[in-house]
C-alpha cells in the first residue's frame, strides 16, 4: 500500500526555521512528482510547492518563494520541506501528497501542524 | 482570496443530485483540461475524487463527474448520501502557477 508519512511540524517563532520531512513507502518514489500541501486553521487548501522526479523542475507558490526550499533524496524516499522566516500566516497542517497527473495528487500524508507564534 | 470561485456552501437530500461549480480563468480552467475535484472530511486526508475535468480515480464512485464548460468547472453528486457530507476543494493547472486551488465549498446532506 502507498504509505506517506509526515515528520517535523511543531511550535516555532515567527522569523524561526523548521524542516519538514515525508517518508514514502509502497510505490516507486523515484519515479513521481512529490507536492506539499497545507491548510491552515479555518481556510481551505493551499499548493505550496512541486519538484519532479528527477529534481529538475521546482514550483514553489508566490505566498513562500524565496523563504521555503523543496527537495527529495530518492535513494532514501523522501521528500523535504526547508522552512525558513517563518510568519505567523505559516501556520498550517502540512500534507505531503503524490502527483498521479497535472495539479492532482492521489495519494496523501496525514499531515504535520506547524504552528508559527511567539 | 483562491484564484477559482466556488459556492461556499450546497445542500442536498438523500438520493437527491447537487452540482458544484468552479470558475476560473481562461487562464487556467478555461485553458487546460487538467481541473481536479477533492472530497475532503474534517480532521481526514484530502481524497481526489476526479482528475483530468471527468476522469474517476480507481475506486471512486461513478456517482461523482465532472465537467467543464467555458471557464466553469463541475463536480455533480448523484444519489446524494450522507457520507459524501464534506467540503469540496476544485483544483486546475494555470498559467502563472502550477497548481491552484478554489477556496471550497461544504457540502451539507439534508
Amino acid at each position: 500500500d502507498v504509505q506517506l508519512v509526515e515528520s517535523g511540524g511543531g511550535l516555532v517563532k515567527p522569523g524561526g526555521s523548521l524542516r519538514l520531512s515525508c517518508a514514502a513507502s509502497g510505490f516507486s518514489f523515484s519515479g513521481y512528482t512529490m507536492n506539499w500541501v497545507r491548510q491552515a486553521p479555518g481556510k481551505g487548501l493551499e499548493w505550496v510547492s512541486s519538484i519532479s522526479d528527477t529534481s529538475s523542475y521546482i514550483y514553489y507558490a508566490d505566498s513562500v518563494k524565496g523563504r521555503f526550499t523543496i527537495s527529495r533524496g530518492n535513494a532514501k524516499n523522501s521528500l523535504y520541506l526547508h522552512m525558513n522566516s517563518l510568519r505567523v500566516e505559516d501556520t498550517a497542517v502540512y500534507y505531503c501528497a503524490r502527483s498521479l497527473d497535472v495539479a492532482a495528487a492521489d495519494y496523501w500524508g496525514q499531515g504535520t501542524l506547524v504552528t508559527v507564534s511567539s | 482570496q483562491s484564484a477559482l470561485t466556488q459556492p461556499a456552501s450546497v445542500s442536498g437530500s438523500p438520493g437527491q443530485s447537487i452540482t458544484i461549480s468552479c470558475t476560473g480563468a481562461s487562464s487556467d480552467v478555461g485553458g487546460y483540461n487538467y481541473v481536479a475535484w477533492y472530497q475532503h472530511h474534517p480532521g481526514k486526508v484530502p481524497r481526489l475524487m476526479i482528475y483530468d475535468v471527468s476522469n474517476r480515480p480507481s475506486g471512486v464512485s461513478n456517482r461523482f463527474s465532472g465537467s467543464k464548460s467555458g471557464n466553469t468547472a463541475s463536480l455533480t453528486i448523484s444519489g446524494l448520501q450522507a457520507e459524501d457530507e464534506a467540503d469540496y476543494y476544485c483544483s486546475s493547472y494555470a498559467s502563472t502557477s502550477p497548481w491552484v486551488f478554489g477556496g471550497g465549498t461544504k457540502l451539507t446532506v439534508l
